[in-house]
């Protein structure tokens, strides 16, 4: 069993429409999560970081940590064309010169 | 503000000749450095990381290897190129304490 699963997509969806990623984990000591978007032929950026369980908004973009049932979600409020990409979650377990294990990533397009 | 330069941003190489991927960091000190490979449709995969100049973890056993000659520059290197290298080869840096890791735009390469 992969440490980290992500469903590949492709997802597409409708311009203006929510837009829901999900990633669930198997090991339980991972504390620190994170979402990178990566647009074709391009580097990963970094979106959100969050630590153990809550939420976190930043604009539209929500990420949400549910430590519990191991399953992080970032969700996409009024999704733009210019949102169409691969999104990437990540965690680690330290906060310090860890490695971090990535999701394999979601490719997302929103249609106009 | 921190920067992050790989070249070349392209690479076609023949089988079993040498590689020679470099990566600089501006705007930070003693940065931990990273060197992943992305192959088409998967996942991140962690080759090299370091900590500090000359200070190299290898991750994954495989023909090539990195060094570290100055604190804020990265090498990746190949003696004798393998078909299953071709990849995308990504440089990323964190902050020292920290595991946010921002990634360079990274380098395409192709070995026929």
């Amino acid at each position: 069993q992969k440490e980290v699963e992500q469903d590949p997509g492709p997802l597409s969806v409708p311009e203006g429409a929510i837009v829901s990623l999900n990633c669930t984990y198997s090991n339980s000591a991972f504390q620190y999560f994170m979402w990178y978007r990566q647009y074709s032929r391009k580097g990963p950026e970094l979106l959100m970081y969050t630590y153990s369980s809550g939420n976190k908004e930043d604009g539209r973009f929500t990420a949400q940590v549910d430590k519990s049932s191991k399953y992080i979600s970032l969700f996409i409020r009024d999704s733009q064309p210019s949102d169409s990409a691969t999104y990437l979650c990540a965690m680690s377990r330290y906060s310090s010169a860890s490695k971090i294990i990535f999701g394999s990533g979601t490719r997302l397009s929103i249609r106009p | 503000s921190q920067t992050i330069h790989q070249w070349p941003a392209t690479l076609v190489q023949p089988v079993g000749s040498p590689l020679s991927l470099e990566c600089t960091v501006e705007g930070t000190s003693n940065p931990n450095l990273y060197w992943y490979r992305q192959a088409a449709g998967r996942g991140l995969q962690l080759l090299f990381y370091s900590v500090g100049i000359g200070q190299i973890s290898s991750e994954v056993p495989q023909n090539l290897s990195a060094s570290r000659p100055q604190d804020r520059q990265f090498i990746l290197s190949s003696k004798k190129l393998l078909l299953s290298d071709s990849g995308f080869y990504l440089c990323a840096w964190s902050p020292p304490g920290q595991d946010t890791q921002y990634f360079g735009p990274g380098t395409r390469l192709t070995v026929l």
